[in-house]
């Protein structure tokens, strides 16, 4: 079985400083991991995927993750927040089915994002 | 703007009303997803079509009842909700078969009266 860790619930940073989200994962077999973003009364935009490519992802708005399967991490990192980024942020490990395919989510983490 | 396209917006309704929640993608996905989502929480899977069938139902009480008419569309028929169904409800849809990560839309935010 999967499960995600996303070990805190919020972070608050000041604008212009770096941001780091911490996850950690459990599978039984070689991930897919992704990052997703929601904005209030959105849904889930996707910030960038691991599939077994380069370990260091870069995503979209200067984010981006290192994959290290030795600690069964995944944490998000963007060198200089904005206001905009404030926003829930959910850690996902994927699982392929003959059906699709199905996500396990971690708690999600809520930034706040102070000027 | 999302890919994926989901009416309406918002709906409020009474537990007695019936009503229907559309989705919509034009990616030539062949696997589309309910999911639900209460405040401050993960989305939960409730159902997956994959190629048009309904390939899973996560034990979804029967007050729910998707449909797949064709492989852009997805609909969520209500019926008799109870007021712990309110929430969002979130459509997604992905390349079947594959580890490609899923296209959310917007959602329908569902209070129920």
């Amino acid at each position: 079985a999967q499960s995600v860790t996303q070990l805190d619930s919020h972070v608050s940073v000041s604008e212009g400083t770096p941001v780091l989200l911490r996850c950690n994962y459990s599978s039984s077999y070689s991930p897919s991991l992704f990052w997703y973003v929601q904005h209030p009364n959105k849904g889930l935009q996707l910030l960038l995927k691991y599939t077994s490519a380069a370990t260091l992802v870069k995503g979209i708005n200067g984010f981006e993750a290192e994959f290290k399967k030795s600690e069964t991490s995944f944490h998000l990192t963007k060198p200089s927040a904005h206001m905009s980024d404030a926003a829930e942020y959910f850690c996902v490990v994927s699982e392929v089915w003959a059906a699709g395919n199905k996500l396990t989510f971690g708690g999600g983490t809520r930034v706040l994002v102070k000027p | 703007d999302t890919e994926v396209t989901q009416t309406p917006k918002h709906l409020v309704m009474g537990m007695t009303n019936k009503k229907s929640l559309k989705c919509e993608q034009h990616m030539g996905h062949r696997a589309m997803y309910w999911y639900k989502q209460k405040a401050k929480k993960p989305p939960e899977l409730m159902f997956v079509y994959s190629y048009e069938k309904l390939s899973i139902n996560e034990s979804v009480p029967s007050r729910f009842s998707p449909e797949c008419p064709n492989s852009s569309l997805l609909n969520l028929h209500l019926h008799a909700l109870q007021p712990e169904d309110s929430a969002l409800y979130l459509c997604a849809s992905s390349q079947a078969q594959s580890n490609q990560p899923q296209h959310f839309g917007d959602g329908t935010r569902l209070s129920i009266l």
